[in-house]
């Protein structure tokens, strides 16, 4: 069975553009999170989806970021514009639709802003 | 509100010396309490997990106690190898939520 994909795994890109994020997660997995880590800090949650719907969007940090997550299939993550403190891991997990079920991460995307 | 608390590295041992990773936790509730590993190159992967206070989580030679008085989950190996260089997260889930809380991480790096 396939786990948490990821694409794209590495990004570099400049100051003021834009970079779209995609994660596929865990067939049947209803649940699906964003998380990041900036280098060297702790991993924070983003936001949470169940199904196509937002359940908690608390960790987003601003505007700036957009998750969607169309059908309650795959889901995107949209930076625009990205800025230098964007830079960091973007992990994306999924976990089936029971509260405490074990939570499964991809490998993540590692994005640079220069 | 909840927060993982964790030792900085990194942590430099010899193979097959003994490995403590302390991680203690600040929560409301009782929650679940996880320890996470990052090796080279790849994502996260569970490495064990504890449900409730004095329970024992084990997994590929690592255990940790849930200790509810000292507020602690405390990662332990008897003897480290090469193999288990990567890094190690210390997480909660609180009772009331699906959301993780992460600590900093810590990485581990074990010489032959």
């Amino acid at each position: 069975e396939a786990g948490v994909t990821q694409f794209p795994s590495h990004s570099v890109i400049e100051k003021g553009q834009t970079v779209t994020l995609r994660c596929d997660p865990i067939s049947g997995h209803d649940n699906l999170y964003w998380y990041r880590r900036v280098m060297g800090k702790e991993i924070k949650f983003l936001l949470h989806f169940v199904k196509e719907s937002k359940q908690d969007e608390s960790g987003m940090p601003n505007n700036r970021f957009l998750a969607e997550r169309t059908g309650g299939t795959y889901s995107t993550l949209k930076v625009q514009p990205a800025e230098l403190e964007d830079s960091g891991v973007y992990f994306c997990a999924s976990s089936l639709s029971l509260s405490g079920n074990t939570i499964y991460f991809g490998e993540g995307s590692w994005l640079t802003v220069v | 509100g909840n927060s993982v608390t964790q030792m900085e590295g990194p942590v430099t041992l010899s193979e097959e010396a003994f490995l403590t990773i302390n991680c203690t936790y600040t929560a409301t509730g009782y929650p679940s309490l996880f320890w996470y590993v990052q090796y080279p190159g790849e994502g996260l992967q569970l490495l064990l997990k504890a449900t409730k206070a004095d329970d024992k989580g084990s997994n590929k030679g690592f255990e940790a106690t849930y200790r509810k008085e000292t507020t602690s989950f405390h990662l332990e190996k008897g003897s480290v190898q090469v193999s288990d260089s990567a890094v190690y997260f210390c997480a909660l889930r609180s009772a009331y939520g699906n959301k993780l809380v992460f600590g900093a991480g810590t990485i581990l790096r074990v010489k032959s």
